[in-house]
This record gives structure tokens, C-alpha cells and sequence, in this order.
């Protein structure tokens, strides 16, 4: 999997803006793929995932978007909200081991009342 | 239980020492899997369980780190001579099974200091 320094990219929004968190993904093989929220102390959170026979999937406030062709992976989250405020991670997984997932580098939202 | 259970939360160790990690998955999912987060990167993966097999044990850095999962349901992480580079934050997920599409959930997680 990918790795990552200290110096994760950062968003900061206000409330009720809408954002978008952007992830690439390295291995052309993945048919799976997840959004994870992390908040600090705790287990990722899942969000919403995506198969490859899909471009754009939609839950409560949030709408995952895959792009095959280049490989990219956005999560976009409507009326974002102080509670949204937290670290945010891709993940793929494919091939013959479906739970192995490779996490790709997260993304620090930060909402601002 | 509601979730994945992960004991201890927290453990403090002296380099050298053997740590055991405890994880309860969500009642009924037979597939269990380990992963390591560090500091500021996404968690790394382990090890996975099916039943009570290893399905897949790539992600383990060494021999000094070994799962079981004896009655595949809880399942104990295990690691020998402890050193500084393993503390880190031991994640613990399951799902349904091992087949695409189906959510893993993960636990809170166990964080690993070694000193």
C-alpha cells in the first residue's frame, strides 16, 4: 500500500459549503473501493463504497465518484458540517483477496462553524 | 456485540516483552481482519481470517508477529520481543464474509506503545 509522511493534505470549508475530497488509486486490478472517516482515537468509519461497474454512487449527503480511466476516486459531501470535521481515507481492494484493503493517503477536513 | 471489540484499548510495553491484542468481531461475520496504523498514514494491512484459516498473511512484517483465530470468532494478535518500531495503533475489522462488496467494519483499535 501507499505511504504517507505526517504532512497529510488538508481542507477547510465552512459550514454548509460543499466539499470534495480527492484520492488516486495505484493498482489498475481494484474493483472495490471505500470511503473511510476517521475521527482522532477512533476506528475508520465507513462511508460509502463504490464497485468498478460503476462511476457515481449516492448516500445520505454524499456521493462517490470512480474514474477508471485515470484512476481517481472523490468523495463529495453536501452541506458539510462541523461533525464532518475528521481525517478521510480512500481504499481499493480486488483480485482474489477482497479484504485485503490498500488505504490510500488520507485527507484532514476541517469545517468551520 | 454491536460492533468489533478490541482489548486492550491501551498497552504499554518494555522493548522485549510478548504483547498479546484481543478482537471480538461482529457476531456472525466469519471473516476477521488485522491491521497497523501509524501515526499521520492510513492503516496497513496484516493479516485476514476466513473461518479459522489464515486466508492471507502477506501483510505480516515478520515472524515475530503471528494471529490465531482458534474457534473463528475472536481472534489474538500476537507479538514476540517487542521493539519500538512496532508501536503503533492495531486495528481489528470483520465483514460478512471475504467477497467483494461486503462493508468491513473496524474496531477502535488497540494503540501499542513500546518503550
Amino acid at each position: 500500500g501507499e505511504s504517507v509522511g505526517l504532512h497529510l493534505p488538508t481542507l477547510s470549508v465552512q459550514e454548509g459549503d460543499n466539499s470534495i475530497i480527492n484520492c488516486a488509486y495505484s493498482n489498475s486490478a481494484s474493483d472495490y473501493f471505500i470511503w473511510y472517516k476517521q475521527e482522532s482515537g477512533k476506528g475508520p468509519q465507513f462511508i460509502i463504497d463504490i464497485r468498478s461497474n460503476m462511476d457515481k454512487r449516492q448516500g445520505q449527503r454524499v456521493t462517490v465518484l470512480l474514474n477508471k480511466t485515470v484512476k481517481h476516486l472523490s468523495l463529495q459531501i453536501a452541506a458539510t458540517q462541523p461533525g464532518d470535521s475528521a481525517v478521510y481515507f480512500c481504499a481499493e481492494s480486488g483480485g482474489t483477496s477482497y479484504g485485503k484493503l490498500t488505504f490510500g493517503q488520507g485527507t484532514i477536513l476541517t469545517v468551520h462553524p | 456485540g454491536a460492533g468489533v471489540s478490541q482489548t486492550p484499548s491501551n498497552k504499554v510495553t518494555e522493548k522485549g516483552k510478548y504483547v498479546e491484542l484481543r478482537c471480538d468481531p461482529i457476531s456472525g461475520h466469519t471473516a476477521l481482519y488485522w491491521y497497523r496504523q501509524s501515526l499521520g498514514q492510513g492503516p496497513e494491512f496484516l493479516i485476514y481470517f476466513q473461518g479459522t484459516g489464515a486466508a492471507d498473511d502477506s501483510g505480516l512484517p515478520n515472524d515475530r508477529f503471528f494471529a490465531v483465530r482458534p474457534e473463528g470468532s475472536v481472534s489474538t494478535l500476537k507479538i514476540q520481543r517487542t521493539e519500538r518500531g512496532d508501536s503503533a495503533v492495531y486495528l481489528c475489522a470483520s465483514s460478512s464474509d471475504g467477497n467483494s462488496g461486503n462493508t468491513i467494519y473496524f474496531g477502535e483499535g488497540s494503540w501499542l506503545t513500546v518503550v
